[in-house]
């Protein structure tokens, strides 16, 4: 069975920074590309950052390019977010997600989210 | 950026009664066309990918439709479950990107 468990959210000040973990089992990690989508409170869904298999490609949304980092450790089964500069505008539900096949980015598979609260 | 527009932004239905949700992709983006759903305090989960395939596990009375650039998701015959809010999303290139949602709501 697919599980994606992020963990690392909380309550953090304007500017400072925050580094959301994903730990992926029941699959091969290292054949998938992974991505981080958010949903701010009572709002719909937003794709934040993708990352292939290999880390070779990297995408971004234009609301967190600069800010935020995507990695990955295949050894560790784990993906993260390093967030950096963090506005009010960031505060959300961030769920890792996997997509169905290898290659295809139709989000078959997501965790319960790690909420993420900016606010001073 | 690929610009998915999403409608009704609410609908209330009867039980029973069809409900159709449509999509319309801001350029030519094929089949890379995905219907999600997602429940109250739950993570969102896959009905509909390729446009037109259903995802497994997933009910037959949820259908998906292409007419060039507009998509539909359809539930031919709506049941209390199936109450919640659904997304679409393009899956042609990056950024991926949602519809705004719909929320479905039982009359």
């Amino acid at each position: 069975e697919v599980q994606l468990v992020e963990s690392g959210g909380g309550l953090v000040q304007p500017g400072r920074s925050l580094k959301l973990s994903c730990v992926a089992s029941g699959f091969t990690f290292s054949n998938y590309g992974m991505n981080w989508i958010r949903q701010a409170p009572g709002k719909g869904l937003e794709w934040v950052a993708y990352i292939s298999s290999g880390s070779s490609y990297i995408y971004y949304a234009e609301t967190v390019k600069g800010r935020f980092t995507i990695s990955r450790d295949n050894a560790k089964n784990t993906l993260y977010l390093q967030m950096t500069s963090l506005r009010s505008e960031d505060t959300a539900l961030y769920y890792c997600a996997r997509g169905l096949y290898p290659g295809y980015n139709w989000f078959a598979y997501w965790g319960q989210g790690t909420l993420v609260t900016v606010s001073s | 950026d690929i610009q998915m527009t999403q409608s009704p932004a609410s609908l209330s239905a009867s039980l029973e009664e069809i409900v159709t949700i449509t999509c319309q992709a801001s350029q030519d983006i094929g089949n890379w066309l995905a219907w999600y759903q997602q429940k109250p305090g739950k993570s969102p989960q896959l009905l509909i990918y390729g446009a037109t395939s259903l995802a497994d596990g997933v009910p037959s009375r949820f259908s998906g439709s292409r007419s060039g650039t507009q998509y539909s998701l359809k539930i031919s015959r709506l049941q209390v479950e199936d109450i919640g809010i659904y997304y679409c999303q393009q899956a042609s290139s990056a950024p991926w990107t949602f519809g705004g949602g719909t929320k479905l709501e039982l009359k």
